[in-house]
């Protein structure tokens, strides 16, 4: 069984404010590195597919970096805003490349 | 296109009624999945799919039956469904690239009781 470890679980931060997730996982057998963004009520969205070594993706406010060596991943939001609120995912998808282990994720919540 | 696609969106079944969940893709996947989302613990693999004809159990199959006849359509089914079967299930769907991200569907949230 693969060990996906996201955190913290939770985060609570001021509109305006940047912050960080790290997601840990396996460093051998690596294959690609997913991150998610999962509104409430709503299904998990893709935001980044990493798939080297020192990868870095940017998509508007949020970033992601990636050490396939020492297996983590991190997702940065800088000035954040109440739309950000959502439960961000991470998924690890091993060298058989058949399915995806998810972490259990950080839920973020920004308030104004 | 429409993606990924998931019938009922909601249903309330009895205890020890039986089921079928729907999912469709158009994307011409090779891979689908059935997932359970468990408060707290976020997403649970039920059963996937890397073919047509090819299915192969997740972490969490019991209680539940799938079949791939075509590339398009991968229903999950419940027999005998029981009060821990509640839950909100999503089906998924990938390219077999890579470097291509997974589709969900939006979701059956199913109630037993």
């Amino acid at each position: 069984i693969l060990n996906v470890e996201q955190s913290p679980q939770s985060l609570h931060v001021q509109e305006g404010d940047s912050t960080n997730f790290t997601c840990s996982f396996p460093s051998s057998n690596f294959y690609a590195l997913h991150w998610y963004r999962w509104e409430t009520a709503k299904s998990p969205e893709a935001l980044f597919v990493m798939t080297l070594n020192g990868d870095e993706k940017k998509k508007g406010r949020i970033s992601a970096t990636l050490n396939t060596k020492e297996g983590y991943s991190y997702l940065y939001i800088k000035g954040s805003q109440p739309e950000d609120s959502a439960t961000y995912l991470c998924a690890f998808l091993a060298g058989t490349a058949s399915k995806l282990t998810f972490g259990t994720g950080t839920r973020l919540q920004v308030t104004l | 296109n429409a993606g990924v696609t998931q019938t009922p969106k909601f249903r309330i079944l009895k205890i020890g009624q039986s089921m079928t969940l729907q999912c469709t893709q158009d994307m011409n996947h090779n891979y689908m999945y059935w997932y359970r989302q468990d408060p707290g613990m976020g997403l649970k693999l039920i059963y996937y799919s890397v073919g047509a004809g090819i299915t192969d159990k997740g972490e969490v199959p019991n209680g539940y039956n799938v079949s791939r006849s075509t590339t398009e359509d991968f229903p999950l089914r419940l027999e005998l469904a029981a009060p821990s079967q509640t839950s909100v299930y999503f089906c998924a769907s990938r390219s077999g690239t890579l470097s291509y991200e997974q589709y969900f569907g939006p979701g059956t949230r199913l109630t037993v009781t």
